[in-house]
C-alpha cells in the first residue's frame, strides 16, 4: 500500500469510446504525475501538476486530457484512442516538485492497464 | 542531453548469487540517481537514491549502489539473491536546479532461479 490508489486497474475500450482513469493520493503531497509504461520502452512522463496547476505537458496528444481538481486527485480523460495507446498508465505523487526540496522520491500507484481495441 | 542506459534488459542469477544490475548516465550537471523496483502487477517503489555525500548508498531489501562520477555509473548490487528479488528494476536520474522530472532507463528484468 503506497498511499496512491488508481482505478480502474484494467480497462478495455474501443477507439470511439470515452473513458477516464482516476488517481487519488492520501499522502498529503502537492505534486502529481501521469506516466505511460509501454512494453520494451522507458517510462514516459506525460503530465505534471503542482498544487493543481499543470507544470508540464510532455507533448502528449490531445486525445489524452488530464484534470487535477485538487492536490489529492488526478484524472486522465481518454477519447478516440489508438491501439498504440495500449499501455500501463501509472500515477505518482511527490511532496513537491523535484529540485524544489524533493530530490526524486515518487510514490506510484499500481497502475491502470489500458487496452484499446 | 541527459539520459540513462541500463545494460542488459534481462539478467538471470541463481538464488544466493551476486546480483549486479548496471546503470550509466549522461549528464552535464550533477545528477541525483535512483533505483526503483517494480514487482508484477504493481507500481514502482524506491529502492535507494543518491543525492549528495557518501557515494555508497544502501537501500531496502539488502540492495546497495555506488555512485562513480568518473565512470558515470550507478550500478545496483546485492550480495546474495533471493527468490523474492525477481522483479523489474529501473535506474533513473534527475537534476538539481528546479528540474522537475525523472528520466528513467528502459529497465532490467531480474530472474532468480533455484
Amino acid at each position: 500500500e503506497t498511499g496512491v490508489t488508481q482505478t480502474p486497474r484494467h480497462l478495455v475500450m474501443g477507439m470511439t469510446n470515452k473513458k477516464s482513469l482516476k488517481c487519488e493520493q492520501h499522502l498529503g503531497h502537492n505534486a502529481m504525475y501521469w506516466y505511460k509504461q509501454s512494453a520494451k520502452k522507458p517510462l514516459e512522463l506525460m503530465f505534471v501538476y503542482n498544487f493543481k496547476e499543470q507544470t508540464e505537458n510532455n507533448s502528449v496528444p490531445s486525445r489524452f486530457s488530464p484534470e487535477c481538481p485538487n492536490s489529492s486527485h488526478l484524472f486522465l480523460h481518454l477519447h478516440t484512442l489508438q491501439p498504440e495507446d495500449s499501455a500501463l498508465y501509472l500515477c505518482a505523487s511527490s511532496q513537491g516538485l523535484l529540485g524544489g526540496g524533493n530530490t526524486g522520491e515518487l510514490f506510484f500507484g499500481e497502475g491502470s492497464r489500458l487496452t484499446v481495441l | 542531453a541527459q539520459s540513462v542506459t541500463q545494460l542488459g534488459s534481462h539478467v538471470s542469477v541463481s538464488e544466493g548469487a551476486l546480483v549486479l544490475l548496471r546503470c550509466n548516465y549522461s549528464s552535464s550537471v550533477p545528477p541525483y540517481l535512483f533505483w526503483y523496483v517494480q514487482y508484477p502487477n504493481q507500481g514502482l517503489q524506491l529502492l535507494l537514491k543518491y543525492t549528495t555525500g557518501a557515494t555508497l548508498v544502501k537501500g531496502i531489501n539488502g540492495f546497495e549502489a555506488e555512485f562513480k562520477k568518473s565512470e558515470t555509473s550507478f550500478h545496483l548490487t546485492k550480495p546474495s539473491a533471493h527468490m523474492s528479488d525477481a522483479a523489474e528494476y529501473f535506474c533513473a536520474v534527475s537534476f538539481s536546479g528546479g528540474y522537475n522530472k525523472l528520466i528513467f532507463g528502459a529497465g532490467t528484468r531480474l530472474a532468480v532461479h533455484p
